[in-house]
């Protein structure tokens, strides 16, 4: 069974500060990785994701998160954070194709990022 | 606009009461999901769809029910018999191959009073 932990419940960060929110997995098998961003009362949004190729995957707005196989790892992270990237962050896992396609994601218990000026 | 739309946003039932969340999408995906998110817990899958006309259970079925007659729909009714109703409940949907990105709704928060 695959499972993800987010170590970090809260991380509080002023603005243009540099920050990392941790994310380790456990799975047995070759896996698929993700961040997505959850802002109040909202949906999530895809932030970025690997797949193969490259570890290191960056979204359009500045962050970026390092796969890292042997450690088990993809963290994210972002040089200078701005008061509009407040919100929870949730890291996921996906191994298990199922039935008929579509993938099985498992995510973590998520990070609130609370940026202060 | 493509995307995925749930409804309603906030949802008020009394206990013992069944209910049906909507969940609608026009972006000719054949996978849907239904997740719970509950505080401190990350989100947990209920009952997933691959195709018109067939669901499957995920880790959290008991007490939940889902239909898929349309490829755009996939309706989830919180029954009487799930013990802890009161939580955000979120849709998404992906094309159906392995890798592909799910999106996600909006979110519907239920309460049961």
């Amino acid at each position: 069974a695959q499972s993800v932990t987010q170590l970090d419940s809260q991380v509080p960060v002023f603005e243009e500060a540099p920050v990392e929110l941790r994310c380790n997995y456990s799975s047995s098998v070759s896996v698929y990785l993700f961040w997505y961003v959850q802002y109040p009362n909202q949906g999530l949004q895809l932030l970025l994701k690997y797949l193969s190729g490259s570890t290191l995957v960056k979204s359009i707005n500045g962050f970026e998160a390092e796969f890292n196989k042997s450690q088990t790892s993809f963290h994210l992270r972002k040089p200078s954070v701005h008061i509009s990237d407040t919100a929870e962050y949730f890291c996921a896992v996906s191994n298990r194709i199922l039935t008929g396609g579509g993938n099985k994601l498992t995510f973590g218990t998520g990070t609130q990022l609370k940026v202060e000026l | 606009d493509g995307g995925i739309t749930q409804s309603p946003k906030y949802l008020f039932r009394k206990e013992g009461q069944n209910v049906t969340l909507s969940c609608e999408q026009n972006l000719n995906h054949d996978a849907m999901y239904w997740y719970r998110q509950d505080p401190g817990q990350g989100l947990r899958l209920i009952y997933y769809s691959q195709i018109v006309n067939d669901f499957q259970k995920g880790d959290i079925a008991e007490g939940y029910s889902v239909s898929r007659e349309k490829k755009e729909s996939f309706p989830l009714t919180v029954t009487s018999a799930q013990k802890n109703p009161t939580a955000f409940y979120l849709c998404a949907s992906s094309q159906g191959q392995g890798t592909d990105t799910q999106y996600f709704g909006p979110g519907t928060r239920l309460t049961v009073l």
